[in-house]
């Protein structure tokens, strides 16, 4: 695709359900990050992965949160039993083969998560 | 650890006024830093880059110098427009690192 893609634009969910957000890299993007972004906040990583392997995971704040890249394409971010700390925008970003990891992120809009 | 302060928001000009957002960054090693906005409704975007010191970015106008010495990467704009208004976010990354560490973001407001 043109670019990064994210799914649901919008997610409310009740404290304590399981939420699935979905990442689709732009195609061919070899890096590909989960950041947080809490409102008034900068993002904060998350997870990083380089084709199927996440090589980085020392961002994520809890066992609640797991991250997947099966077939190092599309990534999926999940949250089970939601707490209303987990409310904020989540942001994913993949980088293009060749280029050094950190350098030159292409974002997604991001998945607005509400807990209620 | 790494850190990243920028001044705090919202910035209010008018068209073609002079643009300063102030960023300073803690951190180990030789980081590079970067500036990205974030227009409304739309994702982050990479606006500019500087890898070592003394390097400057620039780009739409834009820019920024990578100072050592003060551990600032402050960003500057002779003449915004209405279309710059957004929030701008600085950000390092480590030297052999691979996670960006951002800034909380300065809103910046344009009159016409």
């Amino acid at each position: 695709g043109a670019g990064v893609s994210q799914s649901p634009r919008y997610k409310v969910a009740k404290r304590g359900q399981d939420v699935a957000l979905r990442c689709d890299p732009i195609s061919g993007h070899v890096s590909l990050f989960w950041y947080q972004q809490a409102l008034g906040q900068g993002p904060e990583f998350l997870t990083y992965f380089q084709n199927e392997a996440q090589l980085d995971k020392s961002g994520l704040p809890s066992d609640r949160f797991f991250a997947e890249r099966p077939e190092g394409s599309v990534s999926t971010l999940k949250i089970q039993r939601t707490q209303q700390e987990d409310s904020a925008v989540y942001l994913c970003a993949s980088s293009r083969p060749g280029t050094a990891t950190n350098e030159k992120l292409f974002f997604g809009s991001g998945t607005q998560l509400s807990v209620l | 650890g790494n850190s990243v302060t920028q001044m705090e928001g919202p910035v209010t000009l008018s068209e073609e006024a002079f643009l300063t957002i102030n960023c300073t960054y803690t951190a180990t090693g030789y980081p590079s830093l970067f500036w990205y906005v974030q227009y409304p409704g739309e994702g982050l975007q990479l606006l500019l880059k500087a890898t070592k010191a003394d390097d400057k970015g620039s780009n739409k106008g834009f820019e920024a110098t990578y100072r050592k010495e003060t551990t600032s990467f402050h960003l500057e704009k002779g003449s915004v427009q209405v279309s710059d208004s957004a929030v701008y976010f600085c950000a390092l990354s480590g030297q052999y690192g691979n996670k960006l560490v951002f800034g909380a973001g300065t809103i910046l407001r344009v009159k016409s």
